[in-house]
């Protein structure tokens, strides 16, 4: 089958730095996502991982483990616009393209 | 930056009725995807497509839903016959190339069936 958890909701401090965790079981495995999605609007991507290891993006770094089903999100610096849901995705095996596998999402409430 | 968009924002049809979806995808992109979002829910895939054909569909994706490229720039859904549990927000997504490539999301199209 196909699984993928994440907590629901968190809340963070503005400046401080929030690690989000994804754990995933799919039938197959070609990558893993993170989107952020403001309400009512479109998931826009943040980062990809394939390989094991740390992808640092600006404020936003991600890091995956595949032989744990294992990746996080680690937001820095956190502004008050980083409040969203944020979105685990895993493309598995499937077709040509591999289709994304969404998680529920993480919503994360950032206060002054 | 090119984007994906997508038309109407908003759309609301009697349950029964037929609804089409567009799309215009990232120009040099050549896969595209369907999804959607029911209120509250996760996105959900729903087919994918590529040198005109489907490449994969989900089970939400049945007889009642279709795909289309009319034309060099749109990609079309379409719902046949309506049903309220149809209403959901649709996004449209493109992708340069297939596996391992970044799929960009449109803004969405909000369905309501009522």
């Amino acid at each position: 089958g196909q699984n993928i958890d994440q907590p629901t909701e968190m809340t963070a401090t503005e400046g401080a730095i929030v690690q989000i965790n994804c754990t995933y079981q799919t039938s197959g495995f070609n990558g893993l996502f993170w989107y952020q999605q403001h309400a009512g609007e479109a998931p826009t991507f943040l980062s990809y991982n394939v390989l094991d290891g740390l992808e640092e993006k600006g404020r936003f770094s991600s890091f995956l483990s595949r032989s744990k089903g294992y990746s996080y999100l680690l937001l820095k610096e956190l502004q008050m616009k980083d409040s969203a849901s944020y979105l685990c995705a895993v493309r598995g095996y499937g077709g040509s393209q591999g289709n994304l596998i969404f998680g529920k999402g993480t919503k994360l409430s950032v206060k002054p | 930056e090119p984007e994906v968009t997508q038309t109407p924002s908003h759309q609301v049809t009697q349950m029964g009725q037929e609804v089409i979806l567009r799309c215009v995808p990232i120009s040099n992109h050549l896969y595209f995807y369907w999804y959607r979002q029911i209120l509250g829910q996760k996105v959900e895939f729903l087919v994918s497509f590529y040198n005109n054909e489907i490449s994969e569909k989900s089970e939400i994706f049945d007889d009642q839903f279709s795909v289309e490229r009319p034309d060099g720039s749109n990609f079309t859904l379409k719902i046949r016959s309506t049903k309220l549990e149809d209403s959901a927000m649709y996004f449209c997504a493109s992708s340069e190339r297939g596996m391992g490539e970044t799929q960009y999301f449109g803004p969405g199209t909000r369905l309501l069936v009522l």
